[in-house]
This record gives structure tokens, sequence and C-alpha cells, in this order.
């Protein structure tokens, strides 16, 4: 079964600073992941996605993610950090290998940036 | 591009109730889902259609929920009795097609529902 842990609830950080929302996944084969950005009241907004090839992914925004494959990790990183970033983040994958099984998401991470 | 549509935004009813929620998705897209997004936690599969097919049903408590897409267009989920769990955010999202696993998928703005 795919699954996705996202370990933080909340990430606090100061505007203009780095910033980091971490992901990790499980999955039998070789995984598509995504991130995805939830702002109050709305749905779910892309902002990025793995599928293959370079392992630095660029999104979105400013946003960029990193393939771990050992650590089977896919951070979020944003190199200075916005106001308007606070939202609710979430790390979403599916295995490349499985026919139509649904993508899976993580609890999801409250980023909150602080002017 | 207009985006997925989702109605109604809000609803309250008791518990034993029912209510029904309508998605119209992005014009062309084959697959469309339903999603329950729980306070605090991530969005769940609840139903995913390919045209006016069922693919995946396999988390849909099927004694109280239902949910159909007749034309292989707009969908409604319908949940009969409601119970105090259901209280939740009901997402509708669609896909180009399920042929590939890479494909983004499109949200709705959701429909949040509360059962009293």
């Amino acid at each position: 079964a795919q699954s996705v842990a996202q370990p933080e609830d909340q990430v606090n950080v100061a505007e203009g600073n780095p910033l980091t929302v971490k992901c990790t996944y499980s999955v039998s084969g070789n995984p598509y992941l995504f991130w995805y950005v939830q702002y109050p009241n709305r749905g779910l907004q892309f902002l990025l996605k793995y599928i293959t090839g370079d392992n630095l992914v660029k999104g979105s925004y400013g946003f960029e993610a990193e393939f771990n494959k050992s650590q089977t990790s896919f951070h979020l990183k944003k190199p200075s950090a916005l106001v308007s970033d606070s939202a609710l983040y979430f790390c979403a994958v599916r295995d490349r290998n499985s026919g139509n099984t649904p993508l899976v998401f993580g609890k999801g991470t409250r980023l909150s940036v602080i002017a | 591009e207009a985006g997925v549509a989702q109605s109604p935004r809000y609803k309250i009813i008791e518990k034993r109730q029912s209510v029904a929620f309508w998605c119209n998705p992005i014009s062309g897209h084959a697959t469309l889902y339903w999603y329950q997004q729980i306070l605090g936690q991530g969005p769940k599969l609840l139903i995913q259609f390919q045209n006016n097919g069922v693919v995946d049903d396999s988390q849909l408590p099927k004694d109280r929920f239902s949910a159909e897409r007749l034309k292989g267009v707009d969908s409604t989920l319908k949940i009969q009795p409601a119970k105090l769990e259901d209280s939740a955010v009901y997402l509708c999202a669609s896909s180009p097609t399920l042929s590939s696993g890479a494909n983004v998928l499109t949200f709705g703005a959701g429909s949040r529902l509360t059962v009293l």
C-alpha cells in the first residue's frame, strides 16, 4: 500500500527566510510525487510534481522540491518565504506501476510566514 | 478555462437527514474524483469515475453514500442518512484521463458539510 507522511503539523518561518516542508513516502514501486497547496475556503491547487529525470523539480510561485530516492523523501522548499505563502500544504503519491490506484495524500502541514 | 464547479458551498443538516452535492468537472476531463477532507486530515478518496464508469469505490461507505455520473460529465454525491462523523469538506476533482498516473488533478472549491 502507498502512504505519505508529513511529520510536521505546523511550520513557522520569518518572511525572507528559506522554508522547508517535509514529506516522506512509501510505495512498492517507483513513485509519482505531487505537492498541492490549499488556501482558506479554497480547493487544492497544484504546485509541482516529480515524474522522472532531474531530482530537483521547480514549480509555481518559486517553490521547488527535491526527490531523494534513498531517503524516500520529497521535501518542498523555497529560498525566500512570503507572507502570502501562508497556507496548508499537502504532499501526495501514486505508485507508478500500480495501474489505477488513487492519489494518496498526507495529512497536511500548515505553513505560517511571519512578517 | 473554467474550473471545477461545486455546489452548494456550505450545508448544515441534522443527523439522519440526507444531502446531495453536485460537481461539474473541467470540460473534456474523463476522470472525476470525490474526496472527503475531515478537519486536520488529508483528502481521502471516496470514489473515482472514468467517463460514466466506476473505477474505484473501495473507500465509499456504501450503506449511506452513493454517487453517480450518468452521462459521463457532471456528478452527484449523496449521503443518506447523515451521521455526525460525515462532517467534512467534500472535494470534487477531475483530470484528463487515467492513462497516465502523472496527471494533475484539478480541484473544485469544495462543499463544506456540517452535521448537527
